[in-house]
């Protein structure tokens, strides 16, 4: 069966600093891949998607990156965080572009102080 | 362009009694509507989604959903609530199935008091 990994769980991390999060894919081949950010008291805004290695689609500029060196492997990045970084981070994968239900993962909740 | 509007950010209700979330959408076209919940520091779990069959939606844990139209709705409901409901959740729409068009509502916390 298909399953969706991600970590850490739980993130601090000073203003300034780098950031890499990675989520990966099991059980499937050529998933659609997902960033998704949930701020506090919003619902989830998309970061980026991806449809295959080396594709990546900015939904909003902002001050993340995102890459994706192998097929079932997203991996969400900064250089330089800054406080608005702080939130929810949800990783998706769907089946082509047709959205019939993403499976989300578990999630990273990020603090920047 | 697409919308969607959770009536309530906080809906509580007591243990064995019904619950009501309420979701109105605005779309284009025929969307496709989702509710998700997410229990805390979880990921989404799909409860339900509507894509133009039966107007009347089941999906996991009890709960059920209604397609309105004419009201642009698709309101979450279950009969009983059971403590384990307690969490956020979401309601979904999608234009046209895009995986890209999607629009998420800002949430319902659901507190079941015993």
């Amino acid at each position: 069966s298909q399953t969706i990994h991600q970590w850490p769980a739980t993130l601090v991390q000073p203003v300034g600093s780098p950031l890499s999060l990675e989520c990966t894919v099991e059980g499937t081949s050529n998933p659609n891949l997902y960033w998704y950010r949930q701020a506090a008291g919003r619902g989830l805004q998309l970061l980026f998607y991806s449809v295959g290695i080396g594709q990546i689609s900015s939904e909003v500029p902002q001050n993340l990156s995102a890459s994706r060196p192998q097929d079932r492997q997203f991996i969400l990045s900064s250089k330089k965080l800054l406080l608005s970084d702080s939130g929810f981070y949800l990783c998706a994968w769907s089946v082509g572009g047709m959205w019939t239900g993403y499976t989300f993962g578990s999630g990273t909740r990020l603090t920047v102080v | 362009a697409q919308s969607v509007t959770q009536l309530d950010s906080h809906v509580s209700v007591s243990e064995g009694t019904p619950v009501l979330l309420r979701c109105n959408y605005s779309s284009s076209y025929s969307p496709s509507l989702f509710w998700y919940v997410q229990h805390p520091n979880k990921g989404l779990q799909l409860l339900l989604k509507y894509t133009s069959a039966a107007t009347l939606v089941k999906g996991i844990n009890g709960f059920e959903a209604e397609f309105k139209k004419s009201e642009t709705s698709f309101h979450l409901t279950k009969p009983s609530a059971h403590m384990s409901d307690a969490a956020e959740y979401f309601c979904v729409v999608s234009d046209d199935g895009s995986a890209r068009q999607l629009t998420f509502g800002s949430g319902t916390q659901l507190t079941v008091l015993p």
